[in-house]
């Protein structure tokens, strides 16, 4: 049973750039919720998105924004990329949007770890 | 604003010890907490949750105290091993955005010989 699964998992850009980043969720999840982790912080919500539309979202600009597929894979893009956009980026695959149970238990992929030079 | 607040960067307890992580929020409409495990170079694992209806919750070595009156949770591990040795994050929620975790910045707990 495959997890949840991020590519690339390492990348370089550079200022101004525009970077997209990929996540497929664990097998039988449909929504899936991408955070940011800075360099000796927890994870941060960005946003969230089930059934293919965006259902929550953090405190994030709007140069970051993402897609939903109808096979549940999603993809996160951020535009003019900021040296504060450097950080390891994570997602997050669950069963429901979890606005009527709590108990939605998120599973996390490895990560994609961004640098902005 | 860090609703979410783990004081404590880093914990060293010895082999079969008791390990106990804190972890305190400011939130009051915050009421499913969850911790999670991570080790280096993979994403967080699930751990151990606990509603606030309830006070305590146990799973094997883990369990999860909540108090809310204090805004404060723990989680102990009993004992400890040295595979536990990881980043521990201590996660909330409210209900009607469930997805929308906030996290604390993690202790680091270091399982010693």
């Amino acid at each position: 049973d495959a997890g949840v699964t991020q590519s690339p998992t390492h990348l370089i850009k550079t200022r101004g750039q525009q970077v997209t980043l990929r996540c497929s969720p664990k097998s039988g999840h449909d929504t899936v919720s991408w955070y940011q982790q800075a360099l000796g912080q927890g994870p941060q919500f960005i946003f969230q998105y089930y059934e293919e539309e965006e259902r929550q979202r953090g405190n994030f600009p709007d140069r970051f924004s993402g897609h939903q597929f109808p096979n549940y894979s999603s993809e996160l893009n951020v535009n003019a990329l900021l040296l504060g956009d450097s950080a390891l980026y994570l997602c997050a695959s669950s069963l429901g949007d979890g606005w009527s149970n709590p108990k939605n238990i998120q599973y996390f992929g490895a990560g994609t770890r961004l640098s902005v030079l | 604003d860090q609703q979410v607040k783990q004081n404590s960067p880093s914990l060293s307890v010895q082999e079969g010890r008791i390990s106990i992580l804190n972890c305190d929020y400011t939130n009051s409409m915050f009421d499913y907490f969850l911790w999670y495990k991570k080790y280096p170079a993979e994403g967080p694992t699930f751990l151990i949750s606990i509603s606030s209806i309830k006070d305590k919750n146990e799973d094997g070595r883990f369990t999860v105290f909540l108090n809310k009156s204090a805004k404060h949770l723990s989680l102990h591990i009993v004992p400890s091993q040295p595979g536990d040795s990881a980043v521990y994050f201590c996660a909330a929620s409210r209900t009607g955005t469930a997805s929308k975790l906030t996290f604390g910045t993690g202790t680091r707990l270091q399982v010693t010989l």
